[in-house]
């Protein structure tokens, strides 16, 4: 079973402040690497899919890269807003079209 | 709007008793998917369907059966209900294309406790 981990667990920031986190996975078994963003009592809804080794995306100020030989993914936010408190969860295709979903990471920004 | 509806919101059930979870796309997905999602185990996928007529099972499979009769439709079914299947229960589906991966899109969940 493939297995994806993210980190940290949860964060905490202040309004304005930049923030990134990360997602591992096992190399050897990339096709595709997801990230969602899962605000409380709503469904989680797609960021980005990213396929190439070095690969970076960008959604406002959200920014994700990746890296396919070590296996990870960094996710970034600069700087965040209340609004952007939320859980991000990355997911890992491994070549069959299903994911396999890390624990996520939740984001509080305070203001 | 396009996208998933589930059906029901939430659910009471007795330990025993069988049920269906609905889910409904109307964006001609060809791949359709159940998730049950448990604190700190994030989302876990149950079965899947890569198109209409074929099923496949996922990470956590037992305990439940799942049909695609057609493009739009996958119900999820418990057949006989325990303790630990209550949980949120997330539909999702997306495009699927040759070496083209496609993000998801999720319906808004179904809450089921069983007791």
């Amino acid at each position: 079973i493939l297995n994806v981990e993210q980190s940290p667990q949860s964060l905490h920031v202040q309004e304005g402040d930049s923030t990134n986190f990360t997602c591992s996975f096992p190399s050897s078994n990339f096709y595709a690497l997801h990230w969602y963003r899962w605000e409380t009592a709503k469904s989680p809804e797609a960021l980005f899919v990213m396929t190439l080794n070095g690969d970076e995306k960008k959604k406002g100020q959200i920014s994700a890269t990746l890296n396919t030989k070590e296996g990870y993914s960094y996710l970034y936010i600069k700087g965040s807003q209340p609004e952007d408190s939320a859980t991000y969860l990355c997911a890992l295709d491994g070549g069959y079209n299903k994911l396999i979903f890390g624990a996520g990471t939740r984001l509080a920004v305070h203001p | 709007t396009a996208g998933i509806t589930q059906a029901p919101t939430s659910q009471i059930l007795a330990a025993g008793r069988s049920m269906t979870l609905r889910c409904t796309q109307d964006m001609r997905h060809n791949a359709m998917y159940w998730y049950r999602q448990d604190l700190g185990l994030g989302l876990r996928l149950i079965h899947y369907s890569n198109t209409a007529g074929t099923t496949g099972k996922g990470e956590v499979p037992d305990g439940y059966s799942v049909s695609r009769a057609n493009t739009d439709d996958f119900p999820l079914t418990l057949a006989s209900a325990v303790p630990s299947q209550t949980s949120v229960y997330f539909c999702a589906s997306s495009e699927t294309g040759q070496g083209v991966p496609y993000g998801y899109t999720f319906g808004s969940g179904t809450r089921l406790t069983v007791v």
